[in-house]
């Protein structure tokens, strides 16, 4: 089973500030998804990556795929208290045609924006 | 609105009862997934059902049995449990496409908070 490590685990910060986290895998991504539960939520979906050195945006959320696959960081622009929750990566380990997914998760990094 | 539903969102129960979570989705999938979310560790595949045939089984404990009577909902009926099994339980789903490969991007309610004493 595919390890994946997120970094960091907590981060706090001001609203308005820029932040990045991060997922890594010592194996190659099949294809790589994000997403984010906000307290009292289930997860959800942002976006999902598939392409060596793919990079995604979506609104101030900018996703990136390392060129080997084995990578992947999320870049907040300006950051706001809406943006709290913790954010989690996935891997999809039925990328080869089987009729479900199965996604490996990590630990998830904690963001808290602070007013 | 989410279209996956669970019920309750809340749920304490004694280590000797049974009880049952249930899960409902409204997006036309045929994949449904239970997943254990518990402090401090990663989110825990425990079963996949995929058009309503059970095809995973993660090494859950028999104390934790579930049942997919048709595509649109999925229970987990609860019985003996320990206060370790105390977590949220997360039910998703998902779109199987033509030629049964299935995108394996997840649709999940939001939660169902089990405490068990």
């Amino acid at each position: 089973t595919q390890l994946l490590e997120q970094s960091p685990q907590f981060l706090s910060i001001q609203e308005g500030e820029n932040l990045t986290v991060y997922c890594n895998s010592s194996s190659v991504f099949s294809s790589l998804q994000w997403y984010r539960q906000e307290p009292g939520e289930g997860p959800v979906l942002l976006v999902t990556v598939v392409t060596g050195g793919e990079v995604k945006k979506l609104k101030r959320l900018t996703f990136q795929f390392g060129d080997a696959r084995k990578d992947s960081s999320l870049h907040i622009t300006a950051a706001q208290t809406g943006d709290t929750g913790l954010y989690l990566c996935a891997e999809h380990a039925n990328a080869g045609g089987t009729s479900y997914g199965k996604l490996t998760f990590g630990q998830g990094t904690i963001l808290t924006v602070h007013p | 609105e989410t279209g996956v539903t669970q019920t309750p969102r809340h749920l304490v129960m004694g280590m000797t009862n049974k009880k049952s979570l249930k899960c409902e989705q409204h997006l036309g999938h045929n994949a449904m997934y239970w997943y254990k979310q518990s402090a401090k560790k990663p989110l825990e595949l425990m079963f996949v059902y995929s058009l309503e045939e059970r095809v995973e089984n993660n090494s859950v404990p028999s104390r934790f049995s579930p049942e997919c009577p048709n595509s649109s909902h999925l229970f987990l009926h609860l019985h003996t449990l320990q206060p370790e099994d105390s977590a949220l339980y997360l039910c998703a789903s998902s779109r199987i496409t033509s030629g049964g490969r299935n995108t394996g991007e997840l649709f999940f309610g939001e939660g169902s908070r089990l405490t068990v004493l």
